[in-house]
């Protein structure tokens, strides 16, 4: 138990549905983070959310939209995804200071059909 | 840019069996170094870190020392057990990376699948 919960576990949906994917840290972090682990592939960075406000997007495609409510809530919103953005999808919190590690949920599977 | 480079894996090895994982990073500026583990299932775990040239991060029979002059963060473990079956992930946190802060953004390298065998 790290203090990161992700929910759902595991999520399939179609490519012309719309989900939400939840990411809730107990920790008092100020700092939250989406990840994108895919088959044979480093872990990417998608966002970067301090302080609520969002500091980097990584190059992600508008079809994945994220929000950050309060400190300690992420959501990655999905619609009119690929087969390709199947992957596990892994959110962290981290303090407001450099040189701190990041504590990760157990992350959401989701497969597109 | 920053970079994270690790060993190919997989890495298969006998129970007590002497461990190994190679590591080398390009940083701008002063990084701190970690290892992560993630097991079947799982998100990833701090399994250790260094924050500075030449400390040595330690945690359960595992160890990485930062080494500059060679950029690198070897992991070791003297006697593996079945229980250390997962996957290895090297990072790095740069705070003089493009932005100016990192906000404890990590740099992963490719992940390195260990099994181990009794």
């Amino acid at each position: 138990e790290t203090g990161v919960t992700q929910t759902p576990r595991h999520l399939v949906m179609g490519m012309t549905n719309k989900k939400s994917l939840k990411c809730e840290q107990h920790l008092g972090h100020n700092a939250m983070y989406w990840y994108k682990q895919s088959a044979k592939k480093p872990l990417e960075l998608m966002f970067v959310y301090n302080f609520k406000e969002q500091t980097e997007n990584n190059s992600v495609p508008s079809r994945f939209s994220p929000e950050c409510p309060n400190s300690s809530h992420l959501f990655l919103h999905l619609h009119t995804l690929q087969p390709e953005d199947s992957a596990l999808y892994l959110c962290a919190s981290s303090q407001d200071s450099v040189n701190t590690e990041a504590f990760f949920g157990q992350g959401t599977r989701l497969t597109v059909v | 840019g920053d970079s994270v480079t690790q060993m190919e894996g997989p890495v298969t090895l006998s129970e007590e069996a002497f461990l190994t994982i190679n590591c080398t990073y390009t940083a701008t500026g002063y990084p701190s170094l970690f290892w992560y583990v993630q097991y079947p299932g799982e998100g990833l775990q701090l399994l250790l870190k260094a924050t500075k040239a030449d400390d040595k991060g330690s945690n359960k029979g595992f160890e990485a020392t930062y080494r500059k002059e060679t950029t690198s963060f070897h992991l070791e473990k003297g006697s593996v057990q079945v229980s250390d079956s997962a996957v290895y992930f090297c990072a790095l946190s740069d705070p003089t990376g493009a932005g100016g802060t990192s906000y404890g953004k990590l740099t992963f390298g490719q992940g390195t699948i260990l099994t181990v065998h009794p």
